[in-house]
């Protein structure tokens, strides 16, 4: 079982719509669970990240975070075409170092 | 603020050969930054994690001695690939940690090309 797991996709929404993305780890131990987005040929930066259970709200993403289950989201209302990336799951593991999942790949048409 | 640069952004080299990467936080002190590669259509791997004025601790299976990583000070840290192999091309990352934070942010990347 990998560690951190996404399903890679594509997610294609129309513009406008709500996506949503998943992800699910299997350290309970995990503290700590990171949004990147991805350009292709880019560098990850940094959406939102969550420590809490419940939801994280900023703009116009939501991380959302169920320790129970073992469940991060992330939910991006109102995709615009410029939303369309590869978005990284990552979680922090007590080791001190983040573990990635393979990403989702968002495509927004128009 | 937070911003982390890296040099070169792009190199092309012969086989055989050693590059240097550059990692820089330009406006923070980075007690531990993070290698990281990426080939095409995968995720980022965790080569090494590099703390100021101590040895690098590397990932299973990445070689230290054909990655070198010196760690400065608190704003660089440099990888050296060492004599460069076709294999090695790939997009190496770097990332520093905001002291206090487990805020990561990634430098610019740079694209290795092993001729």
């Amino acid at each position: 079982q990998k560690e951190v797991e996404q399903n890679s996709g594509p997610l294609s929404v129309p513009e406008g719509a709500i996506a949503s993305l998943n992800c699910t780890y299997s350290d309970r131990g995990s503290q700590s669970f990171f949004w990147y987005r991805q350009y292709s040929g880019k560098s990850p930066e940094l959406i939102m990240f969550i420590y809490s259970n419940g939801d994280k709200e900023d703009g116009r993403f939501t991380a959302q975070l169920n320790k129970a289950s073992q469940y991060v989201s992330l939910l991006i209302r109102d995709s615009q075409p410029s939303d369309s990336a590869t978005y990284l799951c990552a979680v922090y593991k007590n080791t001190d170092k983040l573990i990635f999942g393979t990403g989702t790949r968002l495509q927004v048409f128009p | 603020g937070a911003v982390v640069s890296q040099h070169p952004s792009r190199v092309i080299c012969k086989s055989g050969t050693s590059v240097k990467i550059e990692c820089r936080s330009l406006d923070f002190q980075a007690t531990t930054m993070f290698w990281y590669r990426q080939f095409p259509k995968q995720s980022l791997m965790l080569m090494a994690t590099s703390n100021e004025g101590s040895k690098a601790t590397y990932e299973q299976g990445v070689e230290k001695d054909k990655f070198l990583i010196n760690h400065a000070s608190l704003t660089l840290s440099t990888l050296t690939v060492t004599s460069a192999h076709p294999e090695d091309s790939s997009f190496y990352i770097c990332s520093a940690t905001l002291r206090g934070t487990d805020e990561q942010f990634f430098g610019p990347g740079t694209r290795l090309t092993v001729l």
